[in-house]
């Protein structure tokens, strides 16, 4: 079973409007922390925002918002307020069994259009 | 403000050749990990290193090794490479414990003919 699942391979949203990329995850450990990260043409890989299993609040960085639903494994990522420079690949990735190694859903293409 | 250097950024081999991707971190972090990229695959650990004298296998380990050289580097060699090794590299480090996250190095572009 896939530990990550986005289901979600590409996605067009206009510019100023909010999106929400989906990503939904399968674990037994009670303690694990699930990560977001942009991926911009040029390649490089950049950390966007952080939620951990036992956090009861949602976390939100700037723009970013993460909407958290622990009984239905989903930690989705809400963009508000689109701009052009979100165009990105995004990645869900999930951090679990001790240590900080990460495993990374296949991605979702975000395109913003004027 | 270096943080993780790879090189080379771009390396094209022929079947059979060997190679060594190099990485580096200047953060002081325990952990370092290589991951490949390929297209609809999302990001895949090949093998990681939680502290300076270990090493061990991630998801998809077969045709590579690994060294941690010190605190500070770890290199992925293909010793016989194949076209499925065509991908795109990333190594990256981490703060050691739980719910720190990685920080990337820009990547390797890896083609092999």
């Amino acid at each position: 079973a896939q530990k990550i699942t986005q289901t979600q391979p590409g996605m067009f949203v206009q510019e100023k409007e909010a999106v929400t990329l989906d990503c939904t995850y399968d674990t037994s450990d009670p303690s694990y922390g699930l990560f977001w990260y942009k991926q911009p043409s040029s390649g490089e890989m950049i950390f966007l925002i952080y939620q951990g299993s036992y956090d009861q609040q949602n976390a939100t960085e700037g723009r970013y918002s993460l909407n958290f639903q622990k009984a239905r494994k989903s930690a989705n990522l809400v963009i508000s307020a689109s701009q052009l420079g979100d165009s990105a690949m995004y990645f869900c990735a999930m951090q679990e069994g001790g240590g900080n190694k990460l495993t990374f859903g296949t991605g979702t293409q975000l395109k913003v259009e004027l | 403000n270096a943080g993780v250097t790879q090189t080379p950024k771009f390396q094209v081999l022929k079947t059979g050749q060997s190679m060594t991707l190099q990485c580096a971190q200047d953060m002081n972090h325990n952990s370092m990990y290589w991951y490949r990229q390929d297209p609809g695959m999302g990001l895949r650990l090949i093998y990681y290193s939680a502290s300076e004298g270990t090493t061990d296998k991630g998801e998809v380990p077969n045709g590579y090794n690994v060294s941690r050289l010190n605190k500070r580097e770890f290199s992925l060699r293909l010793e016989s490479a194949a076209p499925s090794q065509t991908s795109v590299y990333f190594c990256a480090s981490g703060r050691q414990g739980r719910n720190e996250k990685l920080f990337f190095g820009s990547g390797t572009q890896l083609s092999v003919l």
